[in-house]
């Protein structure tokens, strides 16, 4: 048990699809964050949110949209993805953005595009 | 930008055995993080190294830091099937609100018993 929630955990969807990921965490932190693990590729940052504004954008498609309602509760809607938006999807949250914060993950999102 | 390395990509030992991974970076960085993946798991936070040439351990596993700051190891003595898992190194890139954490490819290591 790591304070990070995220459900589901797996998700099958269609490219015509409209579904959302959800990240929860009870740790009193002020910085969430989502990131995409694909086979092997580097865990790549997507978004980063500090205190429910968003901080970091790193060129990710406008198919995948964040929402940050408060600080302990993440999303991530999903629309329109392809094949090859099929990852591992991880948040994760740290007491702030800043030098030497560590991140404390959820056990992320298989997620499956067909 | 800032890249971190890391080697090798794979790693197979006979449980008993040493294991090494190493991390590089091509700048100088205020810290590095070290987290593991066990195999269907998640990144787990294991150590983070501060200073110049620091060397922290954890049991049987030896954290160093580069004097330059530019790279860093994870040794592990006497492997064990627990041990099985990706390990990443992280650095910081960027400061203040750009600040981001960049992970290596990561090293997996499989332990034959």
């Amino acid at each position: 048990e790591t304070g990070v929630t995220q459900t589901p955990r797996h998700l099958v969807m269609g490219m015509t699809n409209k579904k959302s990921l959800k990240c929860e965490q009870h740790l009193g932190h002020n910085a969430m964050y989502w990131y995409k693990q694909s086979a092997k590729k580097p865990l790549e940052l997507m978004f980063v949110y500090s205190l429910e504004e968003r901080v970091e954008n790193n060129s990710v498609p406008s198919r995948f949209s964040p929402e940050c309602p408060n600080s302990s509760h993440l999303f991530l809607h999903l629309h329109t993805l392809q094949p090859e938006d099929s990852a591992l999807y991880l948040c994760a949250s740290s007491q702030d953005i800043g030098t030497g914060v560590r991140a404390f993950f959820g056990q992320g999102t298989r997620l499956t595009v067909v | 930008g800032q890249q971190v390395m890391q080697i090798p990509q794979y790693q197979h030992v006979q449980e008993g055995e040493d294991f090494t991974t190493y991390c590089n970076s091509s700048t100088t960085l205020s810290n590095i993080q070290w987290y593991k993946q066990r195999p269907g798991g998640h990144p787990v936070f294991l150590i983070q190294l501060v200073k110049s040439g620091e060397v922290k351990k954890q049991k049987r596993l030896t954290f160093q830091f580069g004097e330059a700051k530019k790279n860093s190891s994870l040794h592990i003595t006497a492997t064990q099937t627990t041990d099985v898992g990706t390990y990443f190194c992280a650095g910081p890139r960027g400061g203040g609100s750009n600040y981001k954490l960049t992970f290596g490819k990561g090293t997996l290591l499989t332990v034959n018993p």
